[in-house]
This record gives C-alpha cells, sequence and structure tokens, in this order.
C-alpha cells in the first residue's frame, strides 16, 4: 500500500538553527499539506499545496517558516531560526482531487525538539 | 470559525466493554465530519467519515459514528473494544466551502485495559 514518506523522523535542533523537513506525498496526489502538532493538542494546518501553487498558508509564521513543493511532488518545510517553541510533531498529508479529497493520508510525522 | 471539542481527554476502559468517544463541533456552515486514529510513532489513520447521506457511518474494524445535525455531534462508537483499540482519535471537520483542509480537535487517548 502506498505511503506518504517523512524525514527524518527525529530532529533534535538547538534554537537559532535552521531545521528542514522532507515530505514525499503518495504519487499522483495533487494536494499536499502540512500541519503541526504540538504534545497534547491536535493537528494544525500549516501550509496546503495544489500541485505547485500554495492554497493556504494562512496559518504559516512566515518570519521563520518557509514552504515549497517546486515540482508539484515531493515538499520542503524549513524553519529558520527554530526557537524553543517549535519544538512538536510536524505532520505532512496528501489526498487526490475530486470527490476524494476529503481523504487525507497521512505520514508518519518527524519529531523536532528544540534545545 | 469552526472548532472542534473533544469532551474527554482521556477515557479508560476494560477489554469488551462499550465506549463512547464524544465530539461536538462548531460551525454555521456545512461540514463534513471525521474520526482519525493515531497509535504509537505512528501517524493517523483515517477511522470513518461523513460526508453525506446516512448519518450512521461505520468502519472496518467495528466503530462508528453518528452525525447529529442538531445536537452538533459526531460521536464515535463501539459496543466492544479490544486491547489494540489502544490509541489517540481525533475528531475533525473541514468546511467544504472553504476547502479541503481539517480542524481537530484536541484528542482523546483511550486505553483498554484487560
Amino acid at each position: 500500500e502506498a505511503e506518504v514518506a517523512q524525514s527524518p523522523r527525529y530532529k533534535i535542533t538547538e534554537k537559532s538553527q535552521a531545521v528542514a523537513f522532507w515530505c514525499d506525498p503518495i504519487s499522483g496526489h495533487a494536494t499536499l499539506y502540512w500541519y503541526r502538532q504540538i504534545l497534547g493538542q491536535g493537528p494544525e494546518l500549516l501550509v496546503q499545496f495544489q500541485d505547485e501553487s500554495v492554497v493556504d498558508d494562512s496559518q504559516l509564521p512566515k518570519d521563520r517558516f518557509s514552504a515549497e513543493r517546486l515540482k508539484g511532488v515531493d515538499s520542503t518545510l524549513k524553519i529558520q531560526p527554530a526557537e524553543l517553541g517549535d519544538s512538536a510533531m510536524y505532520l505532512c498529508a496528501s489526498s487526490l482531487a475530486g470527490d476524494t479529497a476529503y481523504e487525507q493520508y497521512f505520514g508518519p510525522g518527524t519529531r523536532l525538539t528544540v534545545t | 470559525a469552526q472548532s472542534v471539542t473533544q469532551l474527554d481527554s482521556q477515557v479508560p476502559v476494560f477489554e469488551e466493554a462499550p465506549v463512547e468517544l464524544r465530539c461536538n463541533y462548531s460551525s454555521s456552515v456545512s461540514v463534513y465530519l471525521f474520526w482519525y486514529v493515531q497509535y504509537p510513532n505512528q501517524g493517523l489513520q483515517l477511522l470513518l467519515k461523513y460526508l453525506s447521506g446516512s448519518t450512521l457511518v461505520e468502519s472496518i474494524n467495528g466503530f462508528e459514528a453518528e452525525f447529529n445535525k442538531s445536537q452538533t455531534s459526531f460521536h464515535l462508537r463501539k459496543p466492544s473494544v479490544h486491547i489494540s483499540d489502544t490509541a489517540e482519535y481525533f475528531c475533525a471537520v473541514s468546511v467544504p466551502e472553504a476547502g479541503t483542509a481539517l480542524i481537530f480537535g484536541k484528542g482523546t487517548t483511550l486505553s483498554v485495559s484487560s
């Protein structure tokens, strides 16, 4: 069964450093999402892509976060500089377009710890 | 703005007992409703969804949820739980008019013991 791939699975970094996460969606999925899940909370949307275009980045802290999906396939989420409050699980999800667009498939996540 | 409230943060039950995980949502427009399950160190998996039609939806592993528009609820139930059902359960909504992104509740930890 096809899965959403994410790397790394775990990342420890010091505050003020740069960090990047990678996501490879299920083949053929045009829509890609990045969510942040703080411990004890539900995931919150950071950014949504349709192919290579950003559909919604209203909750992305743009002063330090950036996301790209240059060829409309895999995606990178970057934080620079990282802050202590960025410690969380970063989840990537993907979905098809059309009637099944609401079925999102999640990757295993990247757990970030900022020290 | 839409929001999701999961009324119980933790639900401990014994194996083979019934369970209900409660979810209420707030929205002034029509929404789609979902339950996701997250096992330890894994990503979220879609358990079941309500988009339209029958208000009672079922999953392949015995869970069911009923959409109640008047009470703005989408409670998850299972008549007999197994140890393997131990996980975090998230209720989520999506607003068709606003796109496909999900708004999640804070989650309910279901702990099944023998």
